[in-house]
């Protein structure tokens, strides 16, 4: 079964600063990808960026990219020039393995941002 | 810009009521999804849909009925709402050709007295 673990339950970063937040993976699938979601205080889930497992560089998506490294099954989340509106829940997620299109979350990272 | 609706956002009621929380996709996306959410914690998927009259249980077991008469309406049901129901309730879709780039609505707090 496929299975997510994110590490830090919490992380601050001073404003204009980057963060990395980890993702660490396990499944047995042979390709999969790689998904963050960004959630506010409002409740709503924001998709930030995807990655597949056979893409060549790493996914970019404004401030946003992915560093993603395969052997040590890994996918952390870095956000360059942090802003206050940054700060959230941000969540890992994988697909769940022999599903086309469900997904299995990680426990998430709340990140704040200071000014 | 995504447009996925749930209604209500709030929800505060008594133990045995019968629930009906909304979800509405303006996408046209042929997939649609129920998470449970406790407040800090991860999702976990309890209903999907593959489109019209197709309904899924997910890997969280769930008391909650569901039903997709249409494409955009995806309403998720508790027949006798119970305090262990108390949880953020979150509606996702996806489109067929990009199916892990879910959007998800705002969310329903559904808090059971």
């Amino acid at each position: 079964a496929q299975k997510i673990t994110q590490t830090q339950p919490g992380m601050f970063v001073q404003e204009k600063e980057a963060v990395t937040l980890d993702c660490t993976y396990d499944t047995s699938d042979p390709s999969y990808g790689l998904f963050w979601y960004k959630q506010p205080s409002s409740g709503e889930m924001i998709f930030l960026i995807y990655q597949g497992s056979y893409d060549q560089q790493n996914a970019t998506e404004g401030r946003y990219s992915l560093n993603f490294q395969k052997a040590r099954k890994s996918a952390n989340l870095v956000i360059s020039a942090s802003q206050l509106g940054d700060s959230a829940m941000y969540f890992c997620a994988i697909p769940i393995s022999g599903s086309a299109r469900q997904l299995t979350f990680g426990s998430g990272t709340q990140l704040t941002v200071l000014p | 810009e995504a447009d996925i609706y749930q209604t209500p956002r709030y929800l505060v009621i008594g133990t045995g009521k019968k629930i009906t929380l909304e979800c509405s996709q303006t996408m046209g996306h042929d997939k649609m999804y129920w998470y449970q959410q406790d407040p800090g914690m991860e999702l976990h998927l309890i209903h999907y849909s593959y489109g019209v009259n197709s309904t899924e249980k997910g890997d969280l077991s769930s008391e909650s009925t569901v039903s997709r008469i249409r494409t955009e309406h995806f309403p998720l049901t508790l027949e006798s709402a119970r305090p262990s129901h108390t949880s953020q309730y979150l509606c996702a879709s996806s489109a067929y050709d990009r199916p892990y780039e879910q959007y998800f609505g705002p969310g329903t707090r559904l808090t059971v007295t």
